[in-house]
């Protein structure tokens, strides 16, 4: 099975960076994708990583060490919108996706 | 990216009843899967719906709870049945391989 731990909040202010952690235990791992969920909102894609490194897109960038089984979404120059709900999801051979339990970021003025 | 419809987006239901939720995607997909979110929690996978076959279940959902119908490639449906309240959740199918999209959801509470 797969089991994914993630911090439960964070809070910053605009204009600050936030990194989220994900560690991650699995029986079979092909990548790991993160996803923002705003409150009522749909789960929306945000960046996957197969490899090791870092992938960067706009603002957000994300990281993977398969060695160390860990990742992290790192959100850059924090705006109020980015108030939302971050979830880490190993993805397996079939596409299915384990979630974490979910990080809520509050953005302060 | 494929539009993904979800029917009905919520619905309050008597307990014992069955309710039997749509998704419709705009272009053919090959993969397509049913999510709960409970209340303030997690993304939980119901089961891989398969079209021309039987859905796979992941541990902890059964076909008689949760029976799952893959017609063609565009639709699919998920029956919550015999509900209780602990079957308050929101459903959500999702399309694709990575990157998944993720229909609206179905906001579900059970009196």
């Amino acid at each position: 099975g797969q089991s994914l731990e993630q911090p439960s909040e964070v809070t910053a202010v605009e204009g600050a960076i936030v990194q989220i952690n994900c560690t991650y235990q699995t029986s079979g791992f092909y990548g790991l994708s993160w996803y923002q969920q705003h409150d009522g909102g749909a789960p929306t894609f945000l960046s996957y990583n197969a490899l090791d490194g870092l992938e960067e897109t706009g603002r957000f960038s994300s990281f993977l060490s398969r060695s160390d089984s860990y990742g992290y979404l790192l959100l850059q120059e924090l705006q109020m919108k980015d108030s939302a709900s971050y979830f880490c999801a190993v993805v397996d051979a079939g596409n299915k996706l384990t979630f974490g339990g979910g990080t809520r970021v509050l953005v302060k003025p | 990216s494929a539009v993904i419809s979800q029917k009905p987006s919520r619905d309050i239901c008597q307990r014992g009843t069955s309710l039997t939720i749509q998704c419709q995607v705009d272009s053919q997909v090959t993969m397509m899967f049913w999510y709960r979110q409970q209340p303030g929690q997690s993304l939980t996978l119901i089961a891989t719906a398969n079209q021309g076959s039987e859905a796979t279940y992941e541990s902890g959902f059964v076909i008689d709870k949760f029976p799952i119908s893959r017609p063609n490639l565009t639709f699919s449906t998920l029956t919550v049945s015999n509900m209780s309240p602990e079957d308050s959740s929101i459903y959500l199918c999702s399309v694709g391989g990575q990157p998944q999209h993720f229909g609206d959801g179905t906001r579900l509470s059970i009196l």
